[in-house]
């Protein structure tokens, strides 16, 4: 019954690495997006595709690059992880493309030693 | 570009006591949203503000926005355990994308 769900809720993995995070949203929802969240738990907007499009693109390393299969599904594959990329990254969706009413999964901690 | 910032940054309160969060922003508001994030999960939507002087309330909280809309308060009646968290508001961008900028939040402690 989750209504945005991500996989997997912790990843550990060493610099150099590359890594997957999976988003899935069972909400019908036309919008989806992926948000970092800092040490100090400052969120901030990465990316958002509304029915499998690119929408906002913010700036963000190259290195990190979203994909949206279908419009239930937002994954976000990291290349070449660096330290700075410990976070922890939250997925959303929205019903529409301009709604700020957005449904949150329940974060996927990245810690890059 | 937009900023948002809320006081205080934590806050601790015994259980049953009333507070308030405020929430300023550097521009005037498209609209204000008010998140709640409890510990290891992600945000829930509280409520949304969008005209000047407005103002929600949803069980025991209570938000408004100014009449400028550069300002908002949070206010929780009655404290209880329930109620601790982090809340974020966050400034709608009015380009149809959907963006949020946040402020950092504030951290809610209440002790029984």
């Amino acid at each position: 019954d989750t209504a945005v769900s991500q996989t997997p809720k912790y990843l550990v993995t060493q610099m150099g690495n590359d890594k997957s995070i999976k988003c899935e949203q069972n909400l019908g929802h036309d919008t989806m997006y992926w948000y970092k969240q800092d040490s100090k738990k400052f969120l901030k907007i990465m990316f958002s595709y509304n029915n499998k499009e690119l929408i906002i693109n913010e700036t963000v390393p190259n290195r990190f690059s979203p994909k949206s299969p279908d419009k239930a599904h937002l994954n976000l594959h990291i290349n070449s992880l660096e330290l700075g990329d410990s976070a922890v990254y939250f997925c959303a969706s929205s019903q529409g493309q301009g709604s700020h009413e957005q449904y949150f999964g329940p974060g996927t901690r990245l810690t890059v030693t | 570009s937009q900023e948002l910032e809320q006081s205080p940054q934590s806050l601790i309160v015994q259980e049953g006591k009333n507070l308030t969060i405020n929430c300023t922003s550097s521009k005037t508001l498209y609209g204000l949203y008010w998140y709640k994030q409890k510990y290891g999960e992600g945000l829930i939507f509280l409520m949304m503000l969008q005209k000047g002087g407005e103002e929600k309330s949803h069980e025991k909280i209570t938000a408004k926005l100014d009449e400028k809309k550069q300002q908002s308060s949070l206010h929780i009646t009655a404290s209880q355990p329930s109620h601790a968290g982090i809340y974020l508001c966050g400034a709608g961008d009015p380009s149809n994308t959907g963006k949020l900028i946040f402020g950092q939040g504030t951290t809610l402690q209440v002790k029984p």
